[in-house]
């Protein structure tokens, strides 16, 4: 199985802070890689695809980056309702396997 | 508007049987696989399975095989989640979503809403 490690697991950062977080596959993944935001009582959100892809309707301050192994989310302008975790997903190859999740806390 | 929706919370005791279900609509339900994921107290998201509504082909997570089935039935646009022998283990909340496939990307863009289950004596 193809490992993924998310870090950090937590971070704190005030309104309008840059935050970046970073996902590495034990094998490369090439570019299937993607990253969702859930909230409490919510559903995954798909923030971006395909490592790089911003999903529809999704706000620019969000960015995705990498390939092979090493992968990057980058909230630009962070705002408080984008306190949330964070989590990547590798769908190279069975079984898919999820990051260990973020929690970004607005301070 | 695509639109998937589960079926509501359940409590069940151990050793007991349950089936879960997502209908979608607003596509083409047999065009898209279906999958499902699950988040246990306490930890982060695990993919569980998944399955090809046009031919009920499934594939599962080799580690969780044979705990549970996926399912479809293509002519009420509803695929299921079961289990015949229920563990507190299996008390978490589990989401359908739909899989997409565009040129270097396979991911998941709709959920459902997610239903808990709930395993106690």
């Amino acid at each position: 199985d193809i490992q993924m490690t998310q870090s950090p697991s937590s971070l704190s950062a005030s309104a309008g802070d840059r935050v970046t977080i970073t996902c590495r596959a034990s094998q490369t993944i090439r570019t299937y890689l993607n990253w969702y935001q859930q909230k409490p009582g919510k559903a995954p959100k798909l923030l971006i695809y395909g490592a790089s892809s911003l999903q529809s309707g999704v706000p620019s301050r969000f960015s995705g980056s990498g390939s092979g192994t090493d992968f990057t989310l980058t909230i630009n302008s962070l705002q408080p309702e984008d306190s949330a975790i964070y989590y990547c997903l590798h769908t190279y190859s069975n079984p898919w396997t999820f990051g260990q999740g973020t929690k970004v806390e607005t301070k | 508007e695509v639109q998937l929706v589960q079926s509501g919370a359940e409590v069940k005791k151990p050793g007991e049987s349950l089936r879960i279900s997502c209908k979608g609509s607003g596509y083409s339900f047999n065009t898209y696989w279906i999958n499902w994921v699950r988040l246990l107290p306490g930890k982060g998201l695990e993919w569980m399975g998944r399955i090809d509504p046009s031919a009920s082909v499934t594939n599962y997570n080799p580690s969780l095989q044979g705990l549970f089935t996926i399912s479809v039935d293509t002519s009420i646009t509803t695929a299921y989640l079961q289990w015949h022998n229920l563990k507190a283990s299996d008390t978490g909340i589990y989401y359908c979503a739909r899989r997409l496939t565009s040129s270097g990307a396979i991911y998941l863009d709709s959920w459902g809403q997610g239903t808990l289950v709930t395993v106690s004596s």
